[in-house]
């Protein structure tokens, strides 16, 4: 099994310009996560899914859109750049009921 | 809301000596608490939890936890560090009673083990 894995690993844009991360599990896990993670800050949740078809919004969510179309992938999109959102993301995916949270190995994206 | 607080920065411990990776914690109810080990250009691995009974719980590559409910914290131990161990560590609590598990990390600390 592959576990979660994420594309691209490295990516620089633009202020505006747009992009859509992909995470993608085999584990069969229903719960899905975005975090983002900034020197000082820890992991921060972005937005997170219970199941395919649905989305609710994390910690902090502006800026950032997402879509569950189906249960294996969970895409992040960011629709307009910005500097502040340079940064290590971070999806993860999990079981109901339980609480370990499995990561991918991050995408690191640079807003110039 | 609920919270943890992971006090240092960095730990230094030379190979072999035994490390304390400190963690303290504020909840409403019963705490669930993790610990995370993040390696360079990794992900977060699960190293162990504390749900319930013993206070000391056992995780993987021979790390341990002890949970203190009077002083409300949750270091993270291990009796001899190896070069390998160091990495990025971090503390978590899952946020809410029941339903949807969030978990709320730390800050990290980032333990170095000298040879």
């Amino acid at each position: 099994n592959a576990g979660v894995t994420q594309t691209p690993k490295f990516r620089v844009l633009k202020t505006g310009q747009s992009m859509t991360l992909l995470c993608a599990q085999d584990m069969n896990h229903e719960y899905m996560y975005w975090y983002r993670q900034d020197p000082g800050m820890g992991l921060r949740l972005i937005h997170y899914s219970v199941g395919e078809g649905t989305t609710a919004k994390g910690e902090v969510p502006d800026g950032y859109n997402v879509s569950r179309l189906k249960k294996q992938n969970f895409l992040l999109g960011l629709e307009s750049a910005a500097p502040s959102q340079t940064s290590v993301y971070f999806c993860a995916s999990s079981y109901p009921g339980q609480y370990e949270q499995y990561f991918g190995p991050g995408t690191r994206l640079t807003v110039t | 809301a609920q919270s943890v607080a992971q006090p240092e920065d960095q730990v230094n411990v030379a190979e072999g000596n035994p490390l304390t990776v400190k963690c303290t914690y504020s909840v409403s109810g019963n705490p669930y608490l993790f610990w995370y080990v993040q390696y360079p250009n990794r992900g977060l691995q699960f190293l162990l939890k504390y749900i319930t009974g013993d206070n000391l719980v056992k995780g993987s590559y021979g790390f341990e936890a002890e949970f203190n409910k009077s002083q409300t914290s949750f270091h993270l131990k291990k009796p001899s560090a190896l070069v390998s161990d160091s990495a990025l560590y971090f503390c978590a609590v899952r946020d809410g009673y029941t339903g949807f598990q969030k978990l709320v990390f730390g800050t990290g600390t980032r333990l170095l083990v000298s040879p």
